[in-house]
């Protein structure tokens, strides 16, 4: 069963970096997946496609500060010089044929 | 640049059907290199897949609510519907709809990610 696993909650301070992990479940370690960010109040924005090699496109707009990366089954968003409206959840999803699946989102804190 | 736009009576009641429409401006809902996605967020809780279209008509759905949805295009008015059946307060939720480029595998074309969202509908079901 295809399931992608985020931790509920991480924080990092103004200025510095942090990155997120999302897992994707046995037998999956080949797919791609998306990170979505989705702000306080607002609907979901598109960050990047994310490959299993760890080449990743960004979507249009998206600052140098947001960055994506693999290992294994693992994806990475790391975001770096941490400004305060980056505090928002966020979202990883993933895609096989005839299903479409999101992980349960991290809550990053902005301290 | 291409906008969806979500529209659709923002209160329901128990038992009806739960029927949404987006538009999409800005682009043509009949490019063969794109899905259209709805997905949901109940208050307070993360995100959830509804079902995808292909602008031929072809669609799948996720299975936890595929005996309650249909989803439906109109290539003439540039639009995609969501129609949801038998509804209950958990289908209470901020309804969204995303383009998906398509890719194709053993002959078939699915949606990938979602890159482009609309702004949402709240859509409330209560007596």
């Amino acid at each position: 069963q295809l399931v992608l696993t985020q931790s509920p909650s991480a924080s990092a301070s103004l200025g510095a970096s942090v990155k997120l992990t999302c897992t994707l479940s046995s037998g999956h370690s080949s797919y791609a997946i998306a990170w979505h960010q989705q702000q306080p109040e607002k609907g979901p924005r598109y960050l990047m496609k994310l490959n299993s090699d760890g080449s990743h496109i960004k979507g249009d707009g998206i600052p140098d500060r947001f960055s994506g990366s693999s290992s294994g089954a693992e994806r990475y968003l790391t975001i770096s010089s941490l400004q305060s409206e980056d505090e928002a959840d966020y979202y990883c999803q993933t895609w096989g044929t005839g299903i479409q699946v999101f992980g349960g989102g991290t809550k990053l804190t902005v301290l | 640049q291409l906008q969806l736009q979500e529209s659709g009576p923002g209160l329901v009641k128990p038992s009806e059907t739960l029927s949404l429409t987006c538009t999409v401006s800005g682009g043509s809902i009949s490019s063969t290199s794109y899905y259209w996605g709805w997905i949901r967020q109940p208050p307070g809780k993360g995100l959830e897949w509804i079902g995808s279209i292909y602008y031929s008509g072809s669609t799948y759905y996720n299975p936890s609510l595929k005996s309650r949805v249909t989803i439906s295009v109109d290539t003439s008015k540039n639009q995609f519907s969501l129609k949801l059946s038998s509804v209950t307060a958990a289908d209470t939720a901020v309804y969204y709809c995303a383009r998906q480029p398509s890719y194709r595998y053993s002959g078939s074309y699915y949606g990938s990610a979602f890159d482009i969202w609309g702004q949402g509908t709240m859509v409330t079901v209560s007596s």
